[in-house]
């Protein structure tokens, strides 16, 4: 089945660093995206979303880009923090509804 | 304002009972999902309910089951528990029905033995 899926299930960085977390997806009719950030013992928390008619949007120190040429997604984070690892799920909607679609994640591990 | 709350936070059954978990949404949020996350897994999706009717099934077995109540409170049922049920069970809600942002709850950890 179509699913989404993610390069590197670990990512590590130093303080301060941009990180980059990258997603594929296979479902050229989906049209909605959210990434979401998930800690231990707690459900996912919402990072950002976008839509298909855009290329990129942009939170406080997070920036999502979407390439629909290639199914691609990223997250990016800017001046990553300790606060900030986790592990990072995009996540796609393929039809009407909520029903999403999660990857498999990626640890992001921040070292001071 | 209060977030998503799931009841209870942790459960142990044992293989053959059921199980009923317990979400309340946001306060105005009319849409609650349901999900099953694996240890290591991205969660699955269960169920939809929006305006008290079901708006879309995940590929889960008739022992799951659910209903939302008129104040929008949701319940998930599962009966004949298998060990394979394991998993934190995560409840979120959303504003109206369709590709709109999900909040989650911290979810239901059940554990079958």
């Amino acid at each position: 089945g179509e699913s989404v899926g993610l390069h590197l299930p670990t990512l590590s960085v130093q303080e301060g660093d941009n990180s980059i977390i990258n997603c594929a997806y296979s479902n050229s009719a989906s049209d909605y995206f959210i990434w979401y950030k998930q800690e231990s013992g707690k459900g996912p928390q919402f990072i950002i979303d976008i839509r298909s008619n855009m290329d990129k949007r942009q939170g406080q120190r997070v920036t999502v880009l979407l390439n629909k040429t290639v199914k691609h997604l990223s997250l990016q984070i800017a001046a990553t923090q300790p606060g900030d690892s986790a592990v990072y799920f995009c996540a796609e909607t393929m039809e009407y509804g909520n029903k999403l679609v999660f990857g498999a994640g990626t640890i992001l591990r921040v070292k001071s | 304002d209060a977030g998503v709350t799931q009841s209870p936070t942790h459960l142990i059954k044992t293989r053959g009972q059921h199980v009923t978990l317990r979400c309340s949404p946001i306060s105005g949020h009319k849409s609650v999902s349901w999900y099953q996350q694996v240890l290591g897994q991205g969660p699955q999706f269960i169920f939809q309910y929006y305006e008290k009717e079901e708006r879309g099934r995940g590929n889960f077995p008739d022992r799951f089951s659910a209903r939302q109540f008129p104040n929008y409170s949701s319940e998930l049922n599962v009966n004949a528990l298998l060990l394979g049920d394991s998993a934190l069970y995560l409840c979120a809600s959303s504003l109206g029905g369709s590709k709109e942002k999900l909040f989650f709850g911290s979810g239901t950890q059940l554990s079958v033995l």
